[in-house]
């Protein structure tokens, strides 16, 4: 069974970074792209960024473009989330999900526990 | 601000039949498979729902998905109380490279 726990959260000032780690396990990581979604509190799932399998292919959300970058290391199972510039706003549980694909279409299905970050001063 | 539109609230009985719907745009549910996760409080979002009307192992038949045009819609018969949570669709969108994910639907049942 697939398994995605993510790390790095916590506390920063606005304009401060973190950088968030997921480590996958029970299934072949580098057959599948990756995302990022977060959710502030009390609101809905936006989805923040995507990584294919490689790494060759990446998007963001405009919210974070400019400001965050997403890589992968498939040697260590793990996905990263580089995030600069933090602003209020970026307060959020970030959840790791991995990507799957049928009949050309893809969707999320699998989800890590979350990992929380605060922004604030 | 989500391209994807939801009602933010939905409600029906226990054994009730309750449908919550998604509505876009040609270039996301238009043009690709929309998928239904369920948020339960405090947890983290599950699949329910992938390619328009597939259900993942272990997903009750209660669950249904259709998809018509630019919009798309979950259906859940047989209502249950475990069935209270959060429901969100999502599509991606290949004009702009992005998903979309709608603002979400708190299921409530009476």
């Amino acid at each position: 069974e697939a398994q995605l726990v993510e790390s790095g959260g916590g506390s920063v000032q606005p304009g401060g970074s973190l950088r968030l780690s997921c480590a996958a396990s029970g299934f072949n990581f580098r057959s599948h792209a990756m995302n990022w979604v977060r959710q502030a509190p009390g609101k809905g799932l936006e989805w923040v960024s995507y990584i294919t399998t490689s790494g060759s292919s990446i998007y963001y959300a405009d919210s974070v473009k400019g400001r965050f970058t997403i890589s992968r290391d498939n040697a260590k199972n793990s996905l990263y989330l580089q995030m600069n510039s933090l602003r209020d706003e970026d307060t959020a549980i970030y959840y790791c999900v991995r990507d799957s694909v049928s009949r050309w279409f893809s969707y999320f299905d699998s989800w890590g526990q979350g990992t929380l970050v605060s922004v604030s001063s | 601000q989500s391209l994807l539109t939801q009602p933010p609230s939905a409600s029906g009985t226990p054994g009730q039949r309750v449908t919550i719907s998604c509505s876009g745009g040609s270039s996301n549910i238009g043009s690709n498979g929309v998928s239904w996760y369920q948020q339960l409080p405090g947890t983290a979002p599950k699949l329910l729902i992938n390619n328009n009307n597939q259900r993942p192992s272990g997903v009750p038949d209660r669950f249904s998905g259709s998809k018509s045009g630019a919009s798309a819609s979950l259906a859940i018969s047989g209502l249950q109380s475990e069935d209270e949570a959060d429901y969100y669709c999502a599509a991606w969108d290949e004009s702009l490279n992005v998903w979309w994910f709608g603002g979400g639907t708190k299921l409530t049942v009476l």
